[in-house]
């Protein structure tokens, strides 16, 4: 079974700021790696997908990485802005697997 | 516009009913899921269907039951509600994830069980 973990589990910084959130999973047999994100009560939205043979992708001020080899994604958040705030999920379905196994979540606040 | 629906987005009903939930898809996905999610709690998959007339049980179990007698089609039923039935239930379909391709979610359907 994979295990996904993310850290830290929340922060909080002011806005503007330039911000990194970590995400780690123990078999890298994966299909890709999908980077959500979940406001308070609502569905996921997707925000970035990697593939299992690229290293990163980018949408505006997002950047996601992926290390297969050593079991690591991270997301880069590019001058922080209040609506930023919400809970970003990592999840990366295994080959073979049925299920998409999602981190714990980091929940971040933009301080205005 | 491709997206996926899911219908109400809050219920609120008494201890005994019956209640279905539905989600809607129209990108033509074959793979469907169904998660439950406690709030600030992780996601866990209860329900899966890889085409018409295929569902099956996920990881946690539930007393839920769901069908899949039309590709876009994918709705959960609860025959007897009950509070520890509370919760928020996301649907999601993918087209081909062990192509690579991504998970899209619906809005979920946030549940309370009285």
């Amino acid at each position: 079974k994979q295990e996904v973990t993310q850290i830290p589990a929340a922060l909080s910084v002011p806005e503007g700021e330039n911000l990194v959130l970590n995400c780690s999973f123990t078999d890298s047999a994966i299909y890709n790696l999908q980077w959500f994100r979940q406001d308070p009560g609502k569905g996921l939205t997707s925000l970035l997908l990697i593939q299992s043979s690229q290293r990163e992708q980018t949408s505006g001020r997002l950047n996601a990485s992926l290390d297969k080899s050593s079991g690591r994604s991270t997301l880069y958040i590019a001058a922080s802005q209040p609506g930023d705030s919400a809970t970003y999920l990592c999840a990366a379905p295994l080959t073979g697997a049925n299920n998409l196994f999602f981190g714990t979540g980091t929940r971040l606040t933009v301080i205005p | 516009e491709a997206d996926i629906y899911q219908t109400p987005r809050y219920l609120v009903i008494g201890t005994g009913k019956k209640i279905t939930l539905e989600c809607s898809q129209t990108m033509g996905h074959d793979k469907m899921y169904w998660y439950q999610q406690d709030p600030g709690m992780e996601l866990h998959l209860i329900h899966y269907s890889y085409g018409v007339n295929s569902t099956e049980k996920g990881d946690l179990s539930s007393e839920s039951t769901v069908s899949r007698i039309r590709t876009e089609h994918f709705p959960l039923t609860l025959e007897s509600a009950r509070p520890s039935h509370t919760s928020q239930y996301l649907c999601a379909s993918s087209e081909s994830p062990e192509r690579g391709d991504g998970y899209t979610f619906g809005s979920g359907t946030r549940l309370t069980v009285v």
